[in-house]
């Protein structure tokens, strides 16, 4: 079943901070964030692994509770360059590099 | 290569044509995957190859699509018979064994006419 990402979509000013929320229903072993552009690829952003470890990246940052089968995502002073649509990927297989079901996207819009 | 090359970009296909769509994963990478995205929606996954073994293929939605990576490097997915629910972006992603994340292509963009 397909991860549950909230909210759906997003407007923030630039320099304001959003948190985009992933669920899942399975017991996850990893967590994996992208941003996608229109008409792209998914960029990495990062992965947590199961550990309830919090990671940082820039200004965005991210938190995996395994408990809870949840993630956050967490974009702080938000720049222009941010926008587009947020995916999660969850992974249950105890590998690296396992398949990952995405969740349903959440899209970020930063304006002037 | 520096990154995952997908051909071709763009692909029209008359329902019933059979189709191949190529990967090319950055070198070294051992895992390699395909993913179908519809208009909106998040990638959905297909199959998964580590090396030249096809491990996964659970997502194949019928016996229509099929993969190969005969030689552990470029991939092809072969789509038979094209139907209009096939039109999608086909997304190919590599993976190094110890990295984790995924780096993506560009996309083949089908479109069944």
């Amino acid at each position: 079943q397909q991860p549950v990402q909230s909210p759906q979509a997003v407007i923030l000013r630039e320099g304001e901070d959003a948190v985009i929320n992933c669920s899942s229903s399975k017991a996850l072993y990893s967590v994996h964030w992208y941003r996608q552009k229109h008409g792209e690829a998914p960029v990495f952003l990062m992965i947590l692994l199961k550990g309830g470890e919090q990671k940082g990246h820039d200004k965005i940052s991210a938190s995996f509770n395994e408990k809870k089968q949840q993630s956050s995502l967490y974009l702080t002073a938000s720049q222009l360059s941010y926008s587009g649509t947020y995916f999660c990927g969850t992974g249950i297989n105890t590998g690296t590099a396992s398949k990952l079901t995405f969740g349903t996207g959440t899209r970020l819009q930063v304006t002037l | 290569g520096a990154g995952v090359s997908q051909s071709p970009r763009y692909k029209v296909a008359k329902r019933g044509q059979d189709v191949a769509l190529r990967c090319d994963p950055i070198s070294g990478h051992v895992s390699l995957f395909w993913y179908q995205q519809a208009l909106g929606q998040g990638p959905e996954f297909l199959t998964y190859f580590q090396n030249e073994a096809q491990l996964d293929k659970s997502g194949l939605p019928s016996d229509r699509f099929f993969a190969e990576r005969p030689e552990g490097s470029v991939s092809t997915l072969k789509i038979q018979r094209t139907q209009q629910e096939d039109s999608a972006v086909y997304l190919c992603a590599s993976s190094s064994r110890w990295a984790g994340g995924y780096t993506f292509g560009s996309g083949t963009r089908l479109t069944v006419v």
